[in-house]
Formats: structure tokens, sequence, C-alpha cells
């Protein structure tokens, strides 16, 4: 089976402007997470998916949503860029609904730059 | 905070030592997982243990978990130079689904 992937690879954005990312389950997982990590901050929780609803969210505001497809896809958005956006962006899917006794897979990263 | 805490958090050893990276969390756990990433790149699976197992191995590695002490432990046997990356371990608390709670992560660096 091919893996999680995620793409673009890499983007540069300036302030201000908008993303989105786009990230492609492993073929039969239906729950998608989102993470963002920084050499500060490390690995944060962004959100969960699973049939196309949102499961729980973690302390971002409001400019990070995201969404999931009937096709299990999912897309995060971030509008109103700030430096601090700068990170790699992280997807993981996962076959059991609630990713409680399951493992995660995870998908190789957005690099996103905000200049 | 129900962050994992890592330790230590950099570890440089020789080719064919053994390395041991800790765990340590502070809530009630569903299952604890171990990943590791190369230069920023994706995560890689590495094993998962749940929380009424006490010892799991796969090839080299061997995790641990004691609930009653909130602690668990990574040993990779025999090291090699491409072990050479950052190890985090990751739970899942209680009636959170499936959030993943990460470490910050333990740097190993292998020398050949």
């Amino acid at each position: 089976k091919a893996g999680v992937t995620q793409t673009p690879r890499y983007l540069i954005k300036t302030r201000g402007q908008q993303v989105t990312l786009s990230c492609s389950p492993i073929s039969g997982h239906r729950s998608v997470s989102w993470y963002q990590q920084t050499p500060g901050q490390g690995l944060q929780f962004l959100f969960e998916y699973f049939s196309e609803t949102q499961r729980n969210k973690g302390n971002f505001p409001g400019r990070f949503s995201g969404r999931q497809f009937s096709n299990s896809r999912s897309e995060m958005n971030v509008s109103t860029l700030e430096l601090g956006d700068s990170a790699l962006y992280l997807c993981a899917s996962s076959l059991d609904p609630a990713g409680v006794v399951d493992t995660q897979y995870f998908g190789p990263g957005t690099r996103l730059t905000v200049l | 905070s129900q962050q994992g805490e890592e330790d230590p958090q950099a570890l440089s050893i020789q080719e064919g030592e053994n390395a041991t990276m800790n765990c340590s969390y502070k809530t009630s756990i569903n299952n604890l997982q171990w990943y590791r990433q190369n230069s920023g790149r994706g995560l890689v699976h590495l094993i998962l243990i749940r929380s009424n197992e006490r010892e799991k191995h796969s090839g080299r590695l061997r995790v641990t978990l004691d609930t009653s002490k909130k602690s668990s432990s990574l040993l990779i046997t025999a090291s090699r130079a491409a072990d050479t990356a950052s190890y985090f371990c990751a739970l899942t608390a209680y009636n959170q689904g499936g959030k993943l709670i990460f470490g910050q992560g333990t740097e190993l660096s292998v020398k050949p």
C-alpha cells in the first residue's frame, strides 16, 4: 500500500497570505490528524478528522482550519499567515476511527516558510 | 502538563553499543508509541505498546511500559550509524481519542 502523501512538500509564503496543505491517507484509513512541528514548541496536535467530522482540536487560533472529504483526503488551511507559522506540518492517518489502539502513520510533511 | 518528557535530550554512542531512551508522562494513557525522525523529515513508526502491556519487542528494539511509574523506555541494541535520528514518544491519553501527545525527543548520534 502507498503511504501517507502530503502536497506540496515545500512552500514559501509571505505574511498575510493564506495557504492550503493537502494530505492523502493510506488507502482504507478513515482517520486523519494534523500536527505542527517547530524547534521551539516541538510536535503539537492541530486537529483530527473522521468521516468528514472534526473529532478533536488542539489549542491553535481560528486561523488554522481543516476539513476532510468523503474519500478521507484532508486539507488544512492557514489564513493571514504569521512568521511564527513557519513549521513542518505533518499529517497522520490511522485505521481505527478513534485512533485509541491503532498505529498512526505519518506522511513526509510540508515545510512551510513564511517570509 | 500532559506532555511526555524524554530523557536524555541527546545521546552519543559508538556503533555496537546499546542506546536507552526514557519517556515519562503525567496522565492516564491508552497507549504509547515510539517514532523515529531523520533530519526534520516525516515520523517513522517503531512500536506501539498498550496500557495493559509491559514489554514489546521488534527486531533490535525493546519497549517497556510501567504505568505505575508513568514511564516508558526504548532500548536499541547493537546500534548502527543508520540509527542516528531523533526519537519521540507519543501517548494517547484516556478519553482524548486519537490525539497524540509528544515528548520533546531524544537526539541519538551513533558514531561509526
